[in-house]
């Protein structure tokens, strides 16, 4: 069965104390792997597309990375505006999948 | 500014009433989707359309039901027959299936 596992469910760092966000998959003929965030009461703001193993995309202080099995999105000197739920979600063939999200929680 | 806009923010819904979720995009996109999303679940897909005036179940249809009579256009109602509707609605467009998707604003429906 198709999976998508983000881990940990919750996070809460420090401003500054950077971290990683990981999301695992079990989906054969991966089309495309995508992160978003979500701040509470809103919809999901799109991030990243990543589509092959080795690919890495940046933004700010973000950066995912994606290999065969997992993507990690990289919070790198996080502000406590980073606060918010990080959405990961894979495509299989014309398929989207979502994992369940991690709260990430930056404390000032 | 293009973008995709839904409304209203906040409905209330009484026993045995429909009501309709209103979903609009100017990005000139073809696919249109709906999801549920619930506390401590990840978004689950309830309809989905490709083209004008077709459309498809996702994993969890039942107590819905949309039309696509305009491409910009992708109404959900909600019907009686849907037990628990309370949720956080969100409506997202693609190029085409499969491809990024971006999102609405969402709707929360309360029942009263």
């Amino acid at each position: 069965e198709d999976q998508v596992t983000q881990s940990p469910e919750a996070l809460r760092l420090q401003e500054g104390e950077s971290s990683s966000l990981n999301c695992s998959y079990t989906v054969s003929g991966l089309r495309g792997l995508f992160w978003y965030r979500q701040d509470p009461g809103k919809g999901p703001e799109f991030l990243f597309t990543l589509y092959s193993a080795g690919e890495e995309k940046e933004k700010e202080r973000l950066k995912a990375t994606l290999t065969k099995k997992e993507s990690f999105l990289h919070i790198t000197a996080p502000k406590p505006e980073d606060s918010a739920t990080y959405l990961c979600a894979v495509r299989r063939d014309d398929k989207i999948i979502f994992g369940k999200g991690t709260r990430l929680h930056i404390l000032p | 500014d293009g973008g995709i806009t839904q409304s209203p923010k906040y409905l209330f819904r009484k026993e045995g009433q429909n009501v309709t979720l209103s979903c609009e995009q100017n990005l000139n996109h073809d696919a249109m989707y709906w999801y549920r999303q619930d506390p401590g679940q990840g978004l689950r897909l309830i309809y989905y359309s490709q083209i004008v005036n077709d459309f498809q179940k996702g994993d969890i249809a039942e107590g819905y039901s949309v039309s696509r009579e305009k491409k910009e256009s992708f109404p959900l109602t909600v019907t009686s027959a849907q037990k628990n509707p309370t949720a956080f609605y969100l409506c997202a467009s693609s190029g085409g299936r499969g491809e990024t998707q971006y999102f609405g604003p969402g709707t929360r429906l309360l029942v009263l």
